[in-house]
């Protein structure tokens, strides 16, 4: 079955750091890019960032709102994606989707993972 | 770009036809998708390419595209399709997401 399971989230203080995980299951991890969405509560959804694939170098994009301060990382061998959030604030809490970009000329989500929750209060 | 999806929320009833708008701040070519939420869940992807269905998605879905301006049609309304949609553009970044549409059923 295709799927992405995502972990790591939790209570983190203002100004902290957390690292999410991401977990791809049943399909080629390496041919696709991957992206982070994010969702606060109550609200729509934020696109957060991207990870290209290895035929596009593994290159990144990031939305203005945490560039500079969150990093997305992969490891193919691994099937895993990576959100490294540093200098949290408390306008992060949210649920964090790890989302697969559709193969094809047409890079979108076609695969969600369930959501981590990811909480930045004092 | 900015995308502003109407309403904001909607009341129908069943076997009824909805149509929920966004619009891009600029041209977008067709690379606009849209996404289904119900709660406490993740979203799915419903159309991509503008009009182009995801696979195993219910044909009673649809997507058409004119200008700057992009519409999600169902045809007839069903219960499941109770939630809330999205649209999303994908022709630069920062990648944007519309605010979204509640549809209830009545």
């Amino acid at each position: 079955e295709v799927q992405l399971v995502e972990s790591g989230g939790g209570l983190v203080q203002p100004g902290g750091s957390l690292r999410l995980s991401c977990a791809g299951f049943g399909f080629s991890f390496s041919d696709h890019y991957m992206d982070w969405v994010r969702q606060a509560p109550g609200k729509g959804l934020e696109w957060v960032g991207r990870s290209r694939n290895k035929a596009n170098s593994y290159t990144t994009e990031y939305a203005a709102s945490v560039k500079g301060r969150f990093t997305i990382s992969r490891d193919d061998s691994k099937k895993s994606m990576y959100l490294q959030m540093n200098s949290l604030k408390t306008e992060d809490t949210a649920v964090y989707y790890c989302t697969r970009g559709k193969l094809g000329n047409y890079i979108v989500f076609d695969i969600w993972g369930q959501g981590t929750t990811v909480t930045v209060s004092s | 770009i900015r995308m502003t999806q109407s309403p904001s929320s909607l009341s129908a009833s069943v076997g009824d036809r909805v149509t929920i708008t966004c619009r891009a701040s600029q041209g977008i070519r067709n690379d606009l998708s849209w996404y289904q939420q119900k709660p406490g869940k993740a979203p799915k992807l419903l159309i991509y390419a503008a009009s182009n269905l995801e696979s195993g998605v219910p044909s009673r879905f649809s997507g058409s595209e004119s200008g700057i301006d992009f519409t999600l049609t169902i045809s007839s309304l069903q219960p499941e399709d109770s939630a809330t949609y999205y649209c999303l553009q994908d022709y630069n970044y920062p990648l944007t997401f519309g605010g979204g549409t509640k549809v209830e059923i009545k």
